[in-house]
């Protein structure tokens, strides 16, 4: 069975320092791993995702990951927080093969403040 | 245009009831999704649905009936509305679930309240 962990309910970070946003993930397997953000109201939007190849993932508004197969981590950071970040953000994870579905974890609620 | 739509954006019934949600996705996608995501904000996965055929079909009550007239639709009827049923429902596509492309992309959300 698969699953993802996100330790932390909310993140608070002061506008213009770095964040990061922790996620741990656990398969059978090699895995897909995506980060999505959900703003109030709206559904999930992707960010970036993990296939293949090199550990570092850039993605969408400057956020990247960073793939950790010992420690089974794909954190989600930004050099420079905005206050536009603010926003629900979701780990998720996909065994590779076949039709398998996606395992989101619990959230991460990311407040930027000015 | 829009990729992933739903209708209706808002849902409020009453107990008993049977309502439907529809989802058309015009991105030429092959896979399908219903999730629902509660008050804690919890996302969880009800079905999917490749090419108008149901591969995923979580713990969900019978009373949830996906239908895929095609594969650009996929509509979620549920009978029997009880309490617990109240949620965001989300659909989804992707272009083939299983691959490397598999990335989601989700409508707007339906927020159904059952008094």
């Amino acid at each position: 069975a698969q699953s993802v962990a996100q330790p932390e309910d909310q993140v608070n970070v002061a506008e213009g320092n770095p964040l990061t946003v922790k996620c741990t993930y656990s398969v059978s397997g090699n895995p897909y791993l995506f980060w999505y953000v959900q703003y109030p109201n709206r559904g999930l939007q992707f960010l970036l995702k993990y296939i293949t190849g090199d550990n570092l993932v850039k993605g969408s508004y400057g956020f990247e990951a960073e793939f950790n197969k010992s420690q089974t981590s794909f954190h989600l950071k930004k050099p420079s927080a905005l206050v536009s970040d603010s926003a629900l953000y979701f780990c998720a994870v996909r065994d590779r093969g076949g039709y398998q579905k996606v395992t989101f974890g619990t959230g991460t609620k990311l407040q930027v403040i000015p | 245009d829009t990729a992933v739509s739903q209708t209706p954006k808002y849902l409020v019934t009453q107990m008993g009831n049977d309502k439907s949600i529809k989802c058309e996705q015009n991105l030429g996608h092959d896979t399908m999704y219903w999730y629902k995501q509660d008050s804690k904000k919890f996302l969880k996965i009800m079905f999917s649905y490749n090419n108008k055929e149901l591969i995923i079909n979580e713990t969900v009550p019978n009373r949830f009936s996906p239908k895929s007239p095609d594969k650009a639709h996929l509509n979620l009827h549920i009978n029997s509305l009880e309490l617990g049923d109240s949620a965001v429902y989300f659909c989804a596509s992707s272009q083939e679930i299983g691959q490397a492309t598999d990335t989601q992309y989700f409508g707007p959300g339906t927020r159904l309240t059952v008094l």
